[in-house]
């Protein structure tokens, strides 16, 4: 159980374009999920927390409007980055708990972005 | 101060030797503790949590803790090659109970054959 899912699992984009990042809990429900980004060598930043039915919290220094977050359902988030550059590209994992084990997270296999 | 400290390593170990990685934490109110480990190019994954105070052991694995002291470490009993990871130490601020975790920058461990 608690099986997180991400789709792509690698995307490469050209700089000024936008990428959809999917992540999925397959076998519960979440009203939260997270949205973490880590750099080659650095431990997880984490970026937004994802509130199904309503508006993503983002964490200080993260722009809201280039990293659009959508929790449209209970086992789906979105993560889209928006007029992507060369400088986003990193590595983007999402994470969600189960709504009954609220502290134990669970993470997606992540997505590899490239920016060219 | 950051507020989940770790030691970044490499801490090496021989096979079959006990390796003990420690954690830090600066805020008192957390609650929750959590161990993952990361392979190079993959997400974390869970080995272990403890919300109390002592011991907890699950396998080769355990993971102790003393709120008193701030710290939380983990042993891996009769280390192995497949165990050469970076390990993170995860907790809970004192004052969220949506489950945010805050990371701590991970130790790398090598176990040498």
């Amino acid at each position: 159980g608690a099986v997180v899912s991400q789709h792509p699992s690698w995307v490469i984009c050209k700089s000024g374009t936008s990428v959809k990042i999917e992540c999925r809990s397959l076998d519960f429900q979440a009203t939260t999920m997270f949205w973490y980004r880590q750099f080659p060598k650095q431990s997880l930043m984490l970026m937004a927390t994802s509130n199904e039915g309503s508006k993503a919290t983002y964490e200080q220094g993260v722009e809201k409007d280039k990293f659009l977050i959508n929790h449209a359902s209970l086992t789906l988030s979105t993560l889209t980055v928006t007029s992507a550059h060369p400088e986003d590209s990193s590595f983007y994992i999402c994470s969600a708990p189960p709504q009954d084990r609220v502290h134990e997270q669970y993470f997606g296999p992540g997505t590899r972005l490239t920016v060219t | 101060q950051k507020e989940v400290e770790q030691n970044s390593g490499p801490l090496s170990v021989p096979e079959g030797a006990i390796a003990s990685l420690n954690c830090t934490y600066s805020d008192r109110g957390s609650q929750s503790f959590f161990w993952y480990r990361q392979y190079s190019g993959k997400s974390p994954e869970l080995i272990m949590f403890i919300y109390s105070n002592g011991d907890k052991e699950d396998g080769r694995f355990t993971a102790q803790l003393n709120k008193a002291s701030q710290y939380v470490s983990l042993l891996i009993r009769d280390s192995q090659p497949s165990d050469s990871a970076t390990y993170l130490c995860a907790v809970t601020p004192g004052s969220s109970n949506t489950g945010k975790l805050i990371f701590g920058q991970g130790t790398t461990l090598q176990v040498k054959p």
